[in-house]
């Protein structure tokens, strides 16, 4: 059984730019979550995608979007990148539309850094 | 507006000591409490708590969970410097994927 995957592990960008962000969902799991995670701070959820629609968006402007493919990856892309995005970026995914009662998986995060 | 918060936000201890670290919450449609730990990137899972006044136990650590206070302490006996890390503690609202994650409290286990 193979976890999550996320690439690139490490990104540097300048203000401006966009950037798109990879994640492989754990086998056989269908859910992925994205979450912000500022230096010091805890994990901020971004959005959830359940079988390749949206289901569930936290307090992110719409710079920020997401993809989910047929086979369950999923894509974070941010436009317009500000010097606030630099943060770490965790993916996490679970069997379960309603994931409330089941665990997350998480991705070993990329790095991303705005100059 | 949900939120869950962590104290202590930090912690020195020597191995061997006990330490309990607490999480609070104010959440609607409160669905299940986890406790993550984080030593690099990726938070590995600890515990799920659900159920009031029934404790968790893996090894080390234990964690409760007090659904009428609406809090949850993770304890951690006989502490190893392995143990050093981040502490997270997360709150499951209903059912739209978001967790809402505490601020973490980073944990230092001195030799």
């Amino acid at each position: 059984e193979t976890g999550v995957t996320q690439s690139p592990t490490h990104l540097i960008k300048t203000r401006g730019q966009q950037v798109t962000l990879r994640c492989s969902s754990q086998s056989g799991h269908n859910t992925v979550s994205w979450y912000q995670q500022a230096l010091g701070q805890g994990p901020q959820f971004i959005f959830q995608y359940y079988r390749e629609e949206e289901n569930g968006r936290g307090n992110f402007p719409p710079r920020f979007s997401g993809l989910q493919f047929p086979n369950y990856s999923s894509e974070l892309n941010v436009n317009a990148l500000e010097l606030d995005d630099s943060a770490l970026y965790l993916c996490a995914s679970s069997g379960a539309r309603d994931s409330s009662y089941n665990e997350q998986f998480f991705g070993p995060g990329t790095r991303l850094t705005v100059l | 507006e949900d939120k869950v918060v962590q104290s202590p936000l930090s912690l020195v201890v020597h191995e061997g000591d006990t330490v309990t670290l607490n999480c609070s919450y104010e959440v609607t449609n409160f669905r299940s409490l986890l406790w993550y730990k984080q030593e690099k990137k990726a938070p590995t899972f600890l515990f799920m708590l659900t159920s009031s006044g029934i404790e968790k136990k893996s090894g080390r650590l234990s964690s409760i969970l007090d659904k009428k206070e609406l809090f949850s302490i993770l304890n951690i006996t006989a502490t190893q410097t392995g143990d050093s890390a981040v502490y997270l503690c997360a709150v499951w609202a209903s059912n739209t994927g978001k967790l809402i994650f505490g601020q973490g409290t980073t944990l230092q286990v001195k030799p």
